[in-house]
């Protein structure tokens, strides 16, 4: 079946622009993530959602990133006032846990933000 | 901090010969551990896994070994292989789906 798709694949975008990024998770997988990759750095935690409530958004930076599932299914990281700092390759995972236990989290090809 | 870290920002190895790749972490608390691979443009694809009651867990050609008193892993590929050519992610988790994961270890197999 089809993996995890995130779209645009990149995005050039001005300082303290808004910037949306899509991730369609694998089909029927109801925890999804989003990590954040920094150059010369691993994937970075940002949010996990269960279902349709975000079950832990400890990773989020500050309030100008918020990210929302309101289906279950697809899911939009919300960037207000982009900074340059904010360039990285966002990841989005899903995975079918049900909570409880360590399912393996399946990665999209991620978005390539870049701030100018 | 680094909760996790890969202090090997590369490896060149033969084709045919072993692939070591290492991992540290500082939180006791952690108690899985997974090996992630990524290709360029690509995300990271799961590659193997031990659960901290486990001290090796074998897949092929893969194996990994946890040494919990030294709070190391290390990520056995033999023999390698020129398709083995990536970056190799350490991640651990803390009884959640949360995963911290190290800067990566980018491994070159050569013919």
């Amino acid at each position: 079946g089809a993996g995890v798709s995130q779209t645009p694949s990149n995005k050039v975008t001005e300082k303290g622009k808004y910037v949306e990024l899509r991730c369609d998770p694998i089909s029927g997988h109801t925890a999804l993530y989003w990590y954040r990759q920094s150059l010369g750095q691993g994937p970075e935690f940002l949010i996990y959602f269960q279902g349709t409530g975000a079950a832990d958004d400890s990773g989020l930076p500050n309030d100008r990133f918020f990210a929302v599932r309101p289906e279950g299914s697809v899911s939009t990281l919300k960037i207000q006032r982009t900074e340059r700092g904010d360039s990285a390759v966002y990841l989005c995972a899903s995975s079918s846990t049900s909570g409880g236990g360590l399912d393996t989290q399946y990665f999209g090809p991620g978005t390539r933000l870049t701030v100018l | 901090d680094q909760q996790v870290k890969q202090n090997s920002p590369s490896l060149s190895v033969q084709e045919g010969r072993i692939s070591i790749l290492n991992c540290d972490y500082t939180n006791s608390m952690f108690d899985y551990f997974l090996w992630y691979k990524k290709y360029p443009a690509e995300g990271p694809t799961f590659l193997i896994s031990i659960s901290s009651i486990k001290d090796k867990n074998e897949d092929g050609r893969f194996t990994v070994f946890l040494n919990k008193s030294a709070k190391h892993l290390s990520l056995h590929i033999v023999p390698s292989q020129p398709g083995d050519s990536a970056v190799y992610f350490c991640a651990a988790s803390e009884g959640t789906d949360k995963l911290i994961f190290g800067t990566g270890t980018r491994l070159q197999v050569f013919p």
